[in-house]
């Protein structure tokens, strides 16, 4: 699996944005931008994920670089309940059969 | 609504015991299901694939004889953790493809498993 690259953590203020940034220099052409977060204590949950184009949805918003060797997930107002670990993971086509490749993430810190 | 659950969620157990953990699809079926093992302040690790009808595929480094999968029926998956030591102490997640893609995975709440 191509490798991804995040900050170790990040702090952010309470109804706030907030970008987290992933590097996948190596990403090849078939593969997918997805994101997961994981809360304390609990089993990660689906966020998002992307190819080439911007993706909104419910819970946040996915930018893509032009070159695809970056991302950013957008948090557009961050909640105490958004106080996770996120994964930014590469799944190439195809591979939704295959297990999930977990880099160290970032941690989220929102203050109140 | 949780579409993946656990059973149990914790759980307690002395050194050379055995612990099965369960992991069920909610409402879809699960040909394919991941068990993943995370320990403290780490990220979560691929220990096997669970595949309904035949046998698990482990990871790397990963013992089949202490961690047996079995997948008895399209919901269900279950992880037993033979002759448990304590350094087995960790938190067990499954996870299984979001139908019909199967790109978006569900995970499980998780299982605390501690070994005395």
């Amino acid at each position: 699996d191509a490798k991804t690259t995040q900050p170790n953590s990040m702090e952010s203020n309470e109804e706030e944005p907030v970008h987290l940034p992933c590097n996948h220099s190596t990403i090849s052409g078939t593969d997918y931008i997805h994101w997961y977060r994981q809360l304390p204590s609990q089993g990660p949950e689906y966020v998002i994920h992307g190819l080439t184009s911007n993706v909104n949805n419910r819970m946040a918003s996915l930018a893509i670089a032009e070159d695809r060797k970056s991302s950013t997930l957008i948090l557009h107002r961050a909640t105490l309940r958004d106080a996770a670990v996120y994964y930014c993971i590469l799944i190439p086509s195809g591979g939704g059969a295959d297990g999930l490749t977990f880099g160290k993430g970032t941690h989220l810190i929102i203050q109140p | 609504g949780a579409v993946v659950s656990q059973h149990p969620s914790r759980v307690i157990c002395k050194s050379g015991t055995s612990v099965k953990i369960e992991c069920r699809s909610l409402d879809f079926q699960a040909t394919t299901m991941f068990w993943y093992r995370q320990f403290p302040k780490k990220s979560l690790m691929l220990m096997a694939t669970s595949n309904e009808g035949s046998k698990a595929t482990y990871e790397q480094g990963v013992e089949k004889d202490k961690f047996l999968i079995n997948h008895a029926s399209l919901t269900l998956s279950t992880l037993t953790v033979t002759s448990a030591h304590p350094e087995d102490s960790s938190f067990y997640i499954c996870s299984a493809p979001r139908p019909p893609s199967g790109y978006e995975q569900y995970f499980g709440p998780g299982t605390r498993l501690t070994v005395t």
